[in-house]
């Protein structure tokens, strides 16, 4: 069964600091990874898309990575700020057209 | 506006009554989907559209009906509503080559 997997469910982190999220599949046959961020009560946005040929993307303050043969992708946010603070998620395509979600990671960014 | 848009935003209603939740895009992206977000389940699939016409079950479509006449709509139905069908509801595109996913704003339902 093909599973993504977000492990903490929740991380507190002092405002300036770097910081790491992590997710895990089981799957090594994927065709992408999607990050999301989702503020309490609104949808999803959409932060960083990692296809299968690439290592990394990155997006201002944020650097996602992709390593297929270990079955993880990793979020960095550097310099963290309160309003960073949202649960992320990650979700895997195995290339049968659906997106398979991890449970997420709320983030709170302490000021 | 571009975009995907989803409503209503908020419904309520009662045990066994029909109710239809909206979804349109204006991207023309092929792929639609329909999720449902709960606590403790995360977000689950219900149903997915490749294209017009084509409809298929995803993780949890048991008591819904979609159906997408138009590209840029699909929406969901629930027959007869249930208190268990209380939730969150996601609508969600993705056009065919990056399957980079966007997804609405939500539709909160309520089910009483």
């Amino acid at each position: 069964k093909q599973e993504v997997t977000q492990i903490p469910a929740a991380l507190s982190v002092p405002e300036g600091e770097n910081l790491v999220l992590n997710c895990s599949f089981t799957d090594s046959a994927i065709y992408n990874l999607q990050w999301f961020r989702q503020d309490p009560g609104k949808g999803l946005t959409s932060l960083l898309l990692i296809q299968s040929s690439q290592r990394e993307q990155t997006s201002g303050r944020l650097n996602a990575s992709l390593d297929k043969s270990s079955g993880r992708s990793t979020l960095y946010i550097a310099a963290s700020q309160p309003g960073d603070s949202a649960t992320y998620l990650c979700a895997a395509h195995f290339g049968n057209e659906k997106l398979t979600f991890g449970t997420g990671t709320r983030l709170t960014i302490i000021p | 506006d571009a975009g995907i848009t989803q409503s209503p935003r908020y419904k309520i209603t009662e045990t066994g009554r029909q109710v239809t939740l909206m979804c349109h895009q204006t991207w023309s992206h092929s792929y639609m989907f329909w999720y449902r977000q709960d606590l403790g389940h995360g977000l689950r699939l219900i149903y997915y559209s490749a294209a017009a016409d084509i409809t298929d079950k995803g993780e949890v479509p048991d008591g819904y009906v979609v159906s997408r006449s138009k590209t840029e709509n699909f929406p969901l139905t629930l027959e007869s509503a249930t208190r268990s069908q209380t939730s969150v509801y996601f609508c969600a595109s993705s056009g065919t080559g990056d399957y980079g996913y966007t997804f609405g704003s939500g539709t909160r339902l309520t089910v009483v």
